[in-house]
């Protein structure tokens, strides 16, 4: 099993549409989370960090569920521009700091 | 310069070569790190740099070699390509490990 598992897509989704990213983490012990969104070939860059109790940022909404070690995004009201990939990143620390970036889930938006 | 540099932007390069690729950072971030990326496997780390001074390794090292001799610096060596080594290349940094991470607009690196 990888260590974070995204769902690779391609999610097709209409402008206006909900739509919804889970990422899971295999490390119990995993201790920050962060959304990054990458467009083609670009760099990433980071979207929004994921918070224990939840956070929102306009139109993103990012949560984290320990027990099910899983961490979500929620885009409302899609944009064409919010067509990327989006991935998933995990911190553990176990003696120092051990980043995971999921392998990504790709983003279509279409008129 | 504003944020984090690479260079080159894409490179082609003939197997057996040695190649460095640079890295800039002028946000006096701790933290440096190297990623390849390769279709369907993500991000995965080389190398990465906690502190000016110290390099660590990180998943996939052999064959490259880096140094962070300043804190802002932090080159990443292939001493001798190999075509499995065709990939996209990141440079990031991070005010500390384990916090948010800023990219570098990455060198797309053909090793023929």
């Amino acid at each position: 099993r990888k260590e974070v598992e995204q769902d690779p897509g391609p999610f097709n989704v209409p402008e206006g549409a909900t739509v919804a990213f889970n990422c899971t983490y295999s490390n119990s012990a995993s201790q920050s989370f962060f959304w990054y969104r990458q467009d083609c070939r670009k760099e990433p860059k980071l979207l929004m960090s994921v918070y224990s109790s939840g956070n929102e940022d306009g139109r993103f909404t990012a949560q984290l569920n320990r027990a099910s070690q899983y961490i979500s995004l929620l885009i409302r009201d899609s944009k064409l521009s919010d067509s990327a990939t989006y991935l998933c990143v995990v911190n553990t620390y176990t003696g120092g700091f051990k980043t995971i970036f999921g392998a990504g889930t790709r983003l279509f938006v279409k008129a | 310069i504003a944020g984090i540099t690479q260079a080159p932007t894409s490179q082609i390069l003939a197997a057996g070569r040695r190649m460095t690729l640079r890295c800039t950072q002028d946000m006096r971030h701790n933290a440096m790190y190297w990623y390849r990326q390769d279709l369907g496997l993500g991000l995965r780390l080389i190398h990465y740099s906690n502190t000016a001074g110290t390099t660590g390794k990180g998943e996939v090292p052999d064959g490259y070699s880096v140094s962070r001799a300043n804190t802002d610096d932090f080159p990443l060596t292939l001493a001798s390509a190999v075509p499995s080594q065709t990939s996209v290349y990141f440079c990031a940094s991070s005010a500390e490990e384990g916090t948010e991470a800023f990219f570098g607009q990455g060198t797309r690196l053909t090793v023929v």
